[in-house]
């Protein structure tokens, strides 16, 4: 069954403008994770932010921000001020490992994200 | 304080031969995960191991494939008798030794391309 499911096709942002990916995860864990990455051109896997599933606030890192709505079981990252560089494909990912430390991760499939001068 | 290394970056071998990917966790890191990432698809958890120890191999394949970390030295994922389809990018991820909510730091990845 899949976990994470990230459904937009991909996305032409405008340079300063604000993007909003969504993700949405299933689980019947009462505790879990959710992580966001992004993978620009080159291919590596760049860490954005993190949320608990029990953080009563919003996390947020510099320009990127997660709007974190558990009873809908969603997640989405928020962009703000796109820059150039910020084109890549992002990754919603949630932890999965079901014994104790084992932080596994379950990925969806990917927002494709081109910002435009 | 270098990050996750992987190599080679990119590897290319024939069908029927075998793969050897490389995973140098980062220093003070002795949990290692492997995933897999074809075209166009998100990362699949493969193996999960501590040092000398499969903790999860729930995500290898049945055959061909095997996975180990020993007490020295790096995490090595071996792919025998290669196949056209094996042909992906195989990333490596570390996290220190510690419980609960733990961020991976993931490597460059590896390349692997079967003619």
């Amino acid at each position: 069954a899949q976990k994470i499911t990230q459904t937009q096709p991909g996305m032409f942002v405008q340079e300063k403008e604000a993007v909003t990916l969504d993700c949405t995860y299933d689980t019947s864990d009462q505790s879990y994770g959710l992580f966001w990455y992004k993978q620009p051109s080159s291919g590596e896997m760049i860490f954005l932010i993190y949320q608990g599933s029990y953080d009563e606030q919003n996390a947020t890192e510099g320009r990127y921000s997660l709007n974190f709505q558990k009873a809908r079981k969603s997640a989405n990252l928020v962009i703000s001020a796109s820059q150039l560089g910020d084109s890549a494909m992002y990754f919603c990912a949630m932890r999965e490992g079901g014994s104790y430390g084992n932080n596994r991760l379950a990925f969806g499939k990917g927002n494709q994200v081109v910002v435009i001068p | 304080n270098a990050g996750v290394m992987q190599n080679p970056r990119h590897l290319v071998r024939r069908r029927g031969q075998e793969a050897r990917l490389r995973c140098s966790p980062m220093k003070g890191h002795s949990h290692v995960y492997w995933y897999r990432q074809l075209p166009e698809e998100g990362l699949k958890f493969m193996v999960y191991l501590q040092k000398e120890n499969i903790i999860d191999e729930s995500g290898m394949p049945k055959e061909r494939f095997s996975a180990e970390f020993p007490k020295e030295g790096p995490s090595i994922l071996r792919i025998q008798q290669v196949v056209r389809g094996d042909s992906a990018a195989y990333f490596c991820a570390s996290s220190p030794p510690r419980a609960g909510e733990v961020e991976q730091f993931f490597g460059p990845g590896t390349r692997l391309t079967v003619l």
